[in-house]
Order: structure tokens, then sequence, then C-alpha cells
């Protein structure tokens, strides 16, 4: 089993639409958790990290459930602009600071 | 305030030769982490360094490749004796002394062995 799953996708929406993404993550000794988001061919960059509290950011939105070990994020009222691969990434703490990257989800936002 | 400078961001080698990859990380941060991404594939690690010392090499196939990051200088990440399965986009990151942060990437080498 993977340490970060998630669904490959593609997902394909219209503009406008909202489209949440899921994570899930093996080792409950994880510290922190972030999205990112990487383009065809392009180096992945930081989308916005994610707290237990749940944060926003704009039409982004990122929720962590530590019991259920789950990270989502939703985007709402999608632009063009949005196609990317969005990266789910779990840092293991402790003495060793790696990202753990999860395969990435691809989303198509069709006009 | 200089992102993670990689280069080349293109190389070619020759089955057989050796390819030497280069990271700069960002000013201030001490730790770098190296990623391999091969066509249609998800970012794998590969190792973490602080300066003169390895931290975690887990990810790093036993033979031909190696990593280190001096006191001075860049990171560098070495394949030697490449082989076609070694071409992939190379990615560098780099983060900040403290701990559970996020690390920004540099924009990557892309390595073709033919």
């Amino acid at each position: 089993r993977k340490e970060v799953e998630q669904d490959p996708g593609p997902f394909n929406v219209p503009e406008g639409a909202t489209v949440a993404f899921n994570c899930t993550y093996s080792n409950s000794a994880s510290q922190s958790f972030f999205w990112y988001r990487q383009d065809c061919r392009k180096e992945p960059k930081l989308l916005m990290s994610v707290y237990s509290s749940g944060n926003e950011d704009g039409r982004f939105t990122a929720q962590l459930n530590r019991a259920s070990q789950y990270i989502s994020l939703l985007i709402r009222d999608s632009k063009l602009s949005d196609s990317a691969t969005y990266l789910c990434v779990v840092n293991r703490g402790g003495a060793t600071n790696k990202l753990i990257f999860g395969t990435g989800t691809l989303l198509a936002v069709q006009p | 305030n200089a992102g993670v400078m990689q280069n080349p961001r293109h190389l070619v080698r020759r089955r057989g030769q050796e390819a030497r990859l280069r990271c700069s990380p960002m000013k201030g941060h001490s730790h770098v982490y190296w990623y391999r991404q091969l066509p249609e594939e998800g970012l794998k690690f590969m190792v973490y360094l602080q300066k003169e010392n390895i931290i975690d090499e887990s990810g790093m196939p036993k033979e031909r490749f190696s990593a280190e990051f001096p006191k001075e200088g860049p990171s560098i990440l070495r394949i030697q004796q490449v082989v076609r399965g070694d071409s992939a986009a190379y990615f560098c990151a780099s983060s900040p002394e403290r701990l559970n942060t996020e690390a920004f990437f540099g924009q990557g080498t892309r390595l073709t062995v033919v």
C-alpha cells in the first residue's frame, strides 16, 4: 500500500464547477500536510498548507481529518487555469523532514 | 531572493556516460531533497541531505547513484554509467532548518539517455 494515496483522475469538469480531491495517508505519525500543484512538465509549486482546523485561500479550501488520516481539497468556481495535477503531500516529521508525495490527481477544466 | 536553481535544465547522455546534476538551494535553506519523476508517473523521493550530511537515502538506487551537499557549493546528484531507464525529470527542493515545513522546488533537470 502506498503511503499517500490519491485518485489519479482525470477529473473533467466545466468552468464554474466545484470539484473535490481526496487523499489518504497511512503513517499516523505524519506531522504536516500540503497540497502542491504541478503543471505539465513543470516543477511542483506549493498551493497551500493543510491544518486540522481547515483553511481557505480564495476559491480553495483544504481540510484535514487526523482520526481518519484523510485530506481534502475543494476548488470552487473552477477556472481554465486551474487545469493541472494536484499533489497531496505529507511530511513525516520527527528527525526527518522528508516530504512524501501522492501520485497526483489530474484536473481538466473545460470551457 | 532567488529560488532553487538547478542546472542544467536539459542533459543528454549516451549509455555508459556519467550525469551530474546540480542544485543550489534557496538562500537560508540548509535542507536539500532530490526527487525523480518518470514520464506519466508521480514524484519519487530519492535522498535528503543537509550540509555535509546524508540524512535519508532510502529512495536512492543502491548502485550508480550518489549525492552530496558540500559545505561550499551546490548539491550534486551523480549518476554513473547511465542507462535508458534513468531518463526522467530530476527535481531538487530545499527547505529551511525548521522541521515540518514545506519545500520549494527548482525547475528540474530533464535527463535523456540515448
